[in-house]
């Protein structure tokens, strides 16, 4: 069965400064693997997607992720946080159905310092 | 992706009794989930509300609990029946569009329930 971890429960950055956070995943085959972003109050809005390909995919609001297949991880990136990137971050991993069954990672809340 | 909206967006109920959630897709689409998310948890999927059958239930869960209707492609309620604090969660539904190679789901605003 398909598993996500991601290590880190709160990080705190400057806003402006660089942000990496880090999702591990377990699976058999190859995943498909997701970050969301939940604002306050608000449902999940998709970042971005990995499903094959290329292994940096670009997502919305400035954020990309790399896939390592040796690693097991797809690790999101910011170069610069905003003050508005404060959220709860979440991984998740789908299996062979895609988006069905999705698995999702405990999260990481994101603070930002001014 | 598609806009979906819930209602309620947030409730307060007493114990013993019941809450159906609604959600409504602006699209047609063939998958809709339910998910839970307990208060500084992650999201643990309840069911697949399948279209023109009964919906397909996760390990935990049941439909005496949960009881699920998909009339039509557009919309699906949630019933939380017989409610404890323990289930005091914020409620989403997701759908499941083809994008690319593959599905991917979008999510709603979600139904924050308090049980008191």
């Amino acid at each position: 069965a398909q598993s996500v971890t991601q290590p880190d429960i709160h990080i705190t950055v400057s806003e402006g400064a660089s942000l990496e956070l880090r999702c591990n995943y377990s699976y058999g085959a190859t995943p498909y693997l997701f970050w969301y972003v939940q604002s306050p109050g608000q449902g999940l809005q998709l970042l971005l997607k990995y499903f094959s390909g290329d292994t940096l995919v670009q997502g919305i609001k400035g954020f990309e992720a790399e896939f390592k297949r040796s690693q097991s991880s797809f690790n999101l990136r910011k170069p610069s946080v905003h003050w508005s990137d404060a959220a709860e971050y979440f991984c998740a991993v789908g299996g062979i159905q895609g988006a069905q069954k999705l698995v999702f990672g405990q999260g990481t809340r994101l603070t930002i310092n001014p | 992706s598609a806009v979906i909206s819930q209602k309620p967006s947030r409730d307060i109920c007493q114990r013993g009794t019941s809450l159906t959630i609604q959600c409504q897709v602006d699209s047609q689409v063939t998958m809709m989930f339910w998910y839970r998310q307990q208060p500084g948890q992650s999201l643990t999927l309840i069911a697949t509300a399948n279209q023109g059958s009964e919906a397909t239930y996760e390990s935990g869960f049941v439909i005496d609990k949960f009881p699920i209707s998909r009339p039509n492609l557009t919309f699906s309620t949630l019933t939380v029946s017989n409610m404890s604090p323990e289930d005091s969660s914020i409620y989403l539904c997701s759908v499941g569009l083809q994008r690319g190679l593959t599905d991917t789901q979008y999510f709603g605003p979600g139904t924050r329930l308090t049980v008191l």
